[in-house]
């Protein structure tokens, strides 16, 4: 069991510029969700996919913000146009029942 | 939607005491409160996790209390270690379809002293 894998681990960005997150779940995991932490907060759902169908998105998830799953493996995450707002720690996390498994993160840092 | 409100922010204790922290929910939907331990620089992980059907559950130093007429449920940490210390966070989802999307408590970092 290698556990989620996130990349990269730190982001620094300059205002307006995309950036693009992977996560690689539990192999066997049928589920991926999203998450954001910001300092001193606890995580905040952002969206989740059962395979490849993304099947609910966080009212938090401007347009900027789009998930993908292809083949039902590992997911991307691309912010456009970066704001000083989206910095934070970004989670995937993966599950196939109840447990959820969160990878490390990927800590992004908007200047 | 669902609000879990978390107490306390912060909480020392020395090695060996025991450990509460409280947290209440608003959703009488939710079902499935896991609690979670996040360590500097880490994702976080699962400790322990209850469902709704079930007033107590325990693994060994760590018990998680609920009561759904109240709305509020409790993690129990006994003989505390130093590491023990780290930020907890309760949350709360409701069943179905939605069973993986949690909301969080806002944390309460845990320091135990040697």
């Amino acid at each position: 069991d290698t556990g989620v894998s996130q990349d990269p681990r730190h982001k620094i960005t300059k205002r307006g510029q995309n950036v693009t997150f992977r996560c690689d779940p539990i192999s066997e995991h049928n589920r991926l969700y999203w998450y954001r932490q910001t300092l001193g907060q606890g995580p905040e759902f952002l969206t989740y996919f059962q395979n490849e169908a993304q099947l609910e998105k966080s009212r938090l998830l401007s347009d900027r913000f789009s998930a993908e799953r292809p083949k039902g493996s590992f997911s991307t995450l691309e912010i456009q146009r970066t704001e000083q707002g989206d910095s934070a720690m970004y989670l995937c996390a993966s599950s196939l029942g109840w447990e959820l498994f969160f990878g490390e993160g990927s800590r992004l840092t908007v200047l | 939607g669902e609000n879990v409100e978390q107490h306390p922010s912060t909480l020392s204790v020395q090695e060996g005491d025991s450990a509460v922290i409280k947290c209440t929910y608003s959703d009488s939907a939710s079902n499935y409160f896991p609690w979670y331990k996040q360590e500097l620089g880490k994702g976080p992980q699962l400790i322990i996790d209850i469902r709704s059907n079930v007033g107590e559950k325990k693994d060994q130093r760590i018990a998680v209390t609920l009561n759904k007429t109240a709305k509020h449920f409790s993690l129990h940490i006994t003989e505390t270690q130093p590491e023990d210390s780290a930020v907890y966070f309760c949350a709360a989802a409701a069943g179905g379809t939605s069973y993986g999307k949690l909301t969080f408590g806002q944390g309460t970092i845990l320091t135990v002293h040697p």
